[in-house]
C-alpha cells in the first residue's frame, strides 16, 4: 500500500468554482503534511503545511486534516486561472509523495 | 542568483553516454534531495545527503552515482542509462534533515531522454 494516495485527476473547474483535493495515508505515525503547487515544466513549490488534525487557512486556501480518516484536504476558494497545476500532497516526516491532482481552472 | 538552480534543463542521451546533472543551492540549506518523477508516478526520493554526508539511498541502480562536494552543490553522475529512466530528475534542499526537512525547496528539474 502507498504510503500516501491521491486521485491523478485531471480535474476540471470554471473559475470561481471551489475546488476541493484529497489525499489519503496509511502511516498512523504521519502527523504533520504539505501541500505543493507544480506548474507545467517546473519544480514544486510548496504551498501549505500543517499539523494533526484541524484546518489551516492561508488566503483562499484552506488544508484540513482528518486523522482518524486518514484524511487530507485542500480547498481552493473562488479558484482562479492560475490555480491551473498539479497538486501534491506529501507527509511530513518522510517527504512522501502522492502522485498529484492535475487541476485546470477554466476562464 | 537566490534559490535551486539545476543543468541543464533537457538532456537527451544514448544508452552507452556518461553525463551529470548539477544543482546548486543559494539558501544557505545543508540537506539536498535527488528525486524521479516519471509520468502517472509519485515523486521518488533517489538519494539524501545531510551536511554533504549521503544519509539515504532507496535502492537506486548503481547507474546512477550521486556526488556532493559541499553543502550548496550536487551532482548526479549518469552512465549506461535505459529507456526507462527517462523522466523528470528534480533536485531540492532544504534547512537540514530534521523537523524542518519537509520543507523542500525545488529546482526546475531536468527532463531526460534516455534512447
Amino acid at each position: 500500500q502507498k504510503e500516501v494516495e491521491q486521485d491523478p485527476g485531471p480535474l476540471s473547474v470554471p473559475e470561481g468554482a471551489i475546488v476541493s483535493l484529497n489525499c489519503t495515508y496509511s502511516n498512523s505515525a504521519f502527523q504533520y503534511f504539505m501541500w505543493y503547487r507544480q506548474y507545467s515544466r517546473k519544480g514544486p513549490e510548496l504551498l501549505m503545511y500543517t499539523y494533526s488534525s484541524g484546518n489551516k487557512e492561508d488566503g483562499r486556501f484552506t488544508a484540513q486534516v482528518d486523522k482518524s480518516s486518514k484524511y487530507i484536504s485542500l480547498f481552493i476558494r473562488d479558484s482562479q486561472p492560475s490555480d491551473s497545476a498539479t497538486y501534491l500532497c506529501a507527509s511530513y516526516q518522510k517527504v512522501t509523495f502522492g502522485t498529484g491532482t492535475k487541476l485546470q481552472v477554466i476562464p | 542568483e537566490t534559490g535551486v538552480t539545476q543543468t541543464p534543463r533537457h538532456l537527451v542521451m544514448g544508452m552507452t553516454n556518461k553525463k551529470s546533472l548539477k544543482c546548486e543551492q543559494h539558501l544557505g540549506h545543508n540537506a539536498m534531495y535527488w528525486y524521479k518523477q516519471s509520468a502517472k508516478k509519485p515523486l521518488e526520493l533517489m538519494f539524501v545527503y545531510n551536511f554533504k554526508e549521503q544519509t539515504e539511498n532507496n535502492s537506486v541502480p548503481s547507474r546512477f552515482s550521486p556526488e556532493c562536494p559541499n553543502s550548496s552543490h550536487l551532482f548526479l553522475h549518469l552512465h549506461t542509462l535505459q529507456p526507462e529512466d527517462s523522466a523528470l530528475y528534480l533536485c531540492a534542499s532544504s534547512a537540514s534533515r530534521g523537523l524542518t526537512m519537509g520543507k523542500l525547496f525545488f529546482g526546475s528539474g531536468t527532463q531526460l531522454s534516455v534512447l
